[in-house]
């Protein structure tokens, strides 16, 4: 059971550029999520989907596009890439859609130059 | 924002005592949850109180809500060098649904 696990550790990305980050989890939840960690900000909700082919947005989604094909997978795609996506993404799922103890993975550390 | 507010932002204490931080929230809520994260290292969830309850504890932990304060506290006792990290607390809002996060406070335990 690896949990979340997140692809790539680390990106560099020139402005403009596109890149997929890839989340999968294998424990079977339905809700999955997309945050990013900034200095002094904390987390912030990118996107979200409670299964597969329903996505909605969270409270910073502008750059960002996802899809959720299957259980599994929750990819979030950087459309075109700019410094101030220079930041840390966290990608979690959760078991409990009443609870929502929520499962992180290790993380992608993204610069864009 | 609906996200819970940690204070203070940064704690330093010597191995073997006791921390305590404090979070408050705006909303109603269904649960709070507090998260740890060690450095370069995605968060772990550490406990989850209820709204209709007003304690908790896991191991080392102990949670408090105050519901009517909208304010919850994570006390650790005996802390340890390897306590040393962010915590964050997270609300989850009754109307809104999703978990939403403050930004943390930095714990340092000194060996």
């Amino acid at each position: 059971n690896a949990g979340v696990t997140q692809t790539p550790k680390f990106q560099v990305l020139k402005t403009g550029q596109s890149m997929t980050l890839q989340c999968a989890q294998d424990m079977n939840h339905e809700y999955m999520s997309w945050y990013r960690q900034d200095p002094g900000m904390g987390l912030r909700l990118i996107h979200y989907s409670v299964g597969a082919g329903i996505t909605d947005q969270g409270e910073v989604p502008n750059g960002y596009n996802v899809s959720r094909s299957t259980t599994e997978d929750f990819p979030l795609r950087l459309l075109s890439a700019a410094p101030s996506q220079t930041s840390v993404y966290f990608c979690a799922s959760t078991r409990d859609r009443y609870s929502y103890e929520q499962y992180f993975g290790p993380g992608t550390r993204l610069t864009v130059t | 924002s609906q996200q819970g507010e940690e204070d203070p932002q940064a704690l330093s204490i010597q191995e073997g005592e006791n921390a305590t931080m404090n979070c408050s929230y705006k909303t109603s809520i269904n649960n709070l949850q507090w998260y740890r994260q060690n450095s370069g290292r995605g968060l772990v969830h550490l406990i989850l109180i209820r709204s209709n309850e007003r304690e908790k504890h896991s191991g080392r932990l102990r949670v408090t809500l105050d519901t009517s304060k909208k304010s919850s506290s994570l006390l650790i006792t005996a802390s340890r060098a390897a306590d040393t990290a962010s915590y964050f607390c997270a609300p989850l809002p009754t109307s809104y649904g999703k978990l939403t996060f403050g930004q943390g406070t930095i714990l340092t335990v000194h060996p």
